[in-house]
């Protein structure tokens, strides 16, 4: 039962920003928002995450809006070794039950980027 | 600092053998998981593993599979008397503390003929 919602799939031109969204209208307050990535055939790749803040890496940023019910990846220049499938989790701060080692991967988004 | 490892990459088994697939966590980390992904769908969760202990397994099938995380060398994922329903990417994380965040291996392709 993954937590959040999806497009299935995203188009994005090489060297512009690409933005991927995440709905997680049912996340509670001790959530985080995780992003990974599934190039095809490797095993995914861990982007970034947060808690209410938006964060930076050398990867992408995360926007999370302020009520956090839904969220943003960007890629700011995207380039065609971005193609993958990007998965937004939502996961516990604390262990409840084993619910915060037990990654839900969901669909994802298929992000295609075009030269 | 190397990143998890796993092998073999590619594994052929026929209907009735065992599999044997192998994890090594990246320095320091101390915590293992193992997930599944099955054609065409999501990741899911199978075991999680110390270093010696089984923590939680609720998600390994009852019967056939089994895991193990001893004291020196890899993590062991066992799978015997495979079938071919059990074709499969098998991919390993680890972290060095159960909250912190997981990171992926390369995963072992399981087919079974």
């Amino acid at each position: 039962d993954a937590k959040t919602t999806q497009p299935p799939s995203m188009d994005c031109a090489e060297g512009r920003a690409a933005n991927l969204p995440c709905n997680h209208s049912t996340i509670s307050g001790n959530e985080y928002v995780y992003w990974y990535r599934q190039i095809h055939s490797q095993g995914p790749q861990y982007i970034i995450h947060g808690l209410k803040n938006n964060e930076t890496n050398e990867m992408a940023s995360l926007i999370i809006t302020e009520d956090r019910k839904s969220s943003t990846l960007i890629l700011p220049h995207a380039t065609l070794r971005d193609t993958a499938v990007y998965y937004c989790i939502v996961r516990p701060i604390e262990n409840s039950g084993g619910s915060n080692y037990k990654l839900t991967f969901g669909k994802g988004t298929l992000l295609t980027v075009n030269p | 600092n190397a990143g998890v490892m796993q092998n073999p990459r590619h594994l052929v088994r026929r209907r009735g053998q065992e599999a044997r697939l192998r994890c090594s966590p990246m320095k320091g980390h101390s915590h293992v998981y193992w997930y599944r992904q099955l054609p065409e769908e999501g990741l899911k969760f199978m075991v999680y593993l110390q270093k010696e202990n089984i923590i939680d397994e609720s998600g390994m099938p009852k019967e056939r599979f089994s895991a193990e995380f001893p004291k020196e060398g890899p993590s062991i994922l066992r799978i015997q008397q495979v079938v071919r329903g059990d074709s499969a990417a098998y991919f390993c994380a680890s972290s060095p503390r159960t909250e912190e965040t997981q990171y992926f291996g390369p995963g072992t392709r399981l087919l079974v003929l």
